[in-house]
């Protein structure tokens, strides 16, 4: 249980372009997910809170109009980012933590690597 | 094997070791606190928990330890294994807030 799918799992693109990445929990509900970045040989770094029906939350220093998210369901959440530019390339992974549960516990989906030429 | 997860990133240990992986958190208000491992590729994996109201747990071959003294929190590896080797990631969160802050991170190799 508590799967949690990306798609694509990687992606190359050209400078300019959008970029669409899916997050899917796949055997439970999830009222909050979470997107984070993480560059070669460092840490997760938390982007935004994605809440089910209302604005996503974004941390300090990471533009809302870059990257958008929508959570249109449960079960769904997508990151767009817009524009992409060769500095964007990164593995963005994105978390889900089930409704219904007081618990911090979030389970992690497998990440989608970014290319951005 | 043994290492302090924000000063010297990377540990190496013999196959059947046991391996203890360290790290530091600075928030005193922190009262949940998470190992994740990742592999190379992948998303981090869910290894075990710890609230403040404890100082040892035990898992399957792991054990988390927790000093809220010192803000230190450790996890070790029972008879490691070639499949453990990854980077380990210890997450903190306080107050029931659900944002985790990761820590910088091991990276275990287990040598055959």
């Amino acid at each position: 249980g508590a799967v949690v799918s990306q798609h694509p799992s990687w992606v190359i693109c050209k400078s300019g372009t959008s970029v669409k990445i899916e997050c899917r929990s796949l055997d439970f509900q999830a009222t909050t997910m979470f997107w984070y970045r993480q560059f070669p040989k460092q840490s997760l770094m938390l982007m935004a809170t994605s809440n089910e029906g209302s604005k996503a939350t974004y941390e300090q220093g990471v533009e809302k109009d870059k990257f958008l998210i929508n959570h249109a369901s449960l079960t769904l959440s997508t990151l767009t980012v817009t524009s992409a530019h060769p500095e964007d390339s990164s593995f963005y992974i994105c978390s889900a933590r089930p409704l219904g549960t007081d618990q911090e516990t979030q389970y992690f989906g497998p990440g989608t690597r970014l290319l951005v030429l | 094997g043994e290492s302090v997860g924000l000063h010297l990133p990377t540990l190496s240990v013999q196959e059947g070791d046991n391996s203890i992986i360290n790290c530091a958190y600075s928030n005193s208000a922190s009262d949940y606190f998470i190992w994740y491992k990742q592999e190379s590729g992948k998303g981090p994996q869910f290894i075990i928990d710890i609230r403040s109201n404890m100082d040892k747990r035990q898992g399957q071959r792991v054990t988390v330890l927790l000093n809220k003294t010192v803000k230190h929190l450790s996890l070790q590896i029972a008879a490691t294994q070639p499949g453990d080797s990854a980077v380990y990631f210890c997450a903190e969160t306080a107050n029931g807030d659900y944002k985790l802050s990761f820590g910088a991170g091991t990276t275990v190799t287990v040598r055959a």
